[in-house]
């Protein structure tokens, strides 16, 4: 099966200005999952969805981040404007379900560097 | 808070010999467990997990392990082989695995030759 597509790999930009990552589940994954990876942490949950509702976005800094899955499948993830300490990877995930039966799937990520 | 909390940013082992890898977590909600495998520019990758009605789960080489009253897994990876060079994340859930993930920091792994 193919994996979680992500674009685009690596991205840079001035802070203040905006940017948005792309993400395409693996077909038939009902949950999708954003994470973001600060270097020398672990990643952390910015939001996901189940099918396009949000289960849970408690750690989306909603003042510059918004996301949405259209139609249940592709999501984008966007920052709107971006700080230095945005800089980080961005994970996008999928499973076929929510819990422990469904291990996440993960994308390569996007590497955003704001300067 | 760091929930999960892995204290070796970095372990070394020869080909051949056990790897082991530690993590240690504050919540006593968590009752399900995963270890998850990263090379660099790829995304995590699953590896193996464990739910707090068990103390032990083995696929292959892998194994972890649970101490519930410690709040401590474990997993080893014996024998080492080369290809096991990762950053190995330790990932927490409750509910079964129903809730969120919450990540420790990663453990670099580095298998010589």
């Amino acid at each position: 099966e193919a994996g979680v597509a992500q674009s685009p790999r690596y991205k840079i930009i001035e802070k203040r200005q905006s940017v948005a990552f792309w993400c395409n589940p693996i077909s038939g994954h009902a949950t999708l999952y954003w994470y973001q990876q600060i270097l020398g942490q672990g990643p952390k949950l910015l939001i996901q969805f189940q099918n396009n509702g949000v289960v849970d976005d408690s750690q989306l800094p909603k003042d510059r981040f918004s996301a949405e899955r259209l139609k249940g499948v592709d999501s984008t993830l966007k920052i709107q404007p971006a700080k230095l300490e945005d800089s980080a990877v961005y994970l996008c995930a999928s499973s076929l379900n929510q819990g422990s039966g469904s291990p996440l799937h993960f994308g390569n990520g996007t590497r955003l560097t704001v300067t | 808070d760091q929930q999960v909390k892995q204290n070796s940013p970095s372990l070394s082992v020869q080909e051949g010999r056990i790897s082991i890898l530690n993590c240690d977590y504050t919540n006593s909600m968590f009752d399900y467990f995963l270890w998850y495998k990263k090379y660099p520019a790829e995304g995590p990758t699953f590896l193996i997990s464990i739910s707090s009605i068990k103390d032990k789960n083995e696929d292959g080489r892998f194994t972890v392990f649970l101490n519930k009253s410690a709040k401590h897994l474990s997993l080893h990876i014996v024998p080492s082989q080369p290809g096991d060079s990762a950053v190995y994340f330790c990932a927490a859930s409750g509910n079964f695995g129903n809730e969120k993930l919450t990540f420790g920091t990663g453990t670099r792994l580095t298998i010589i030759p």
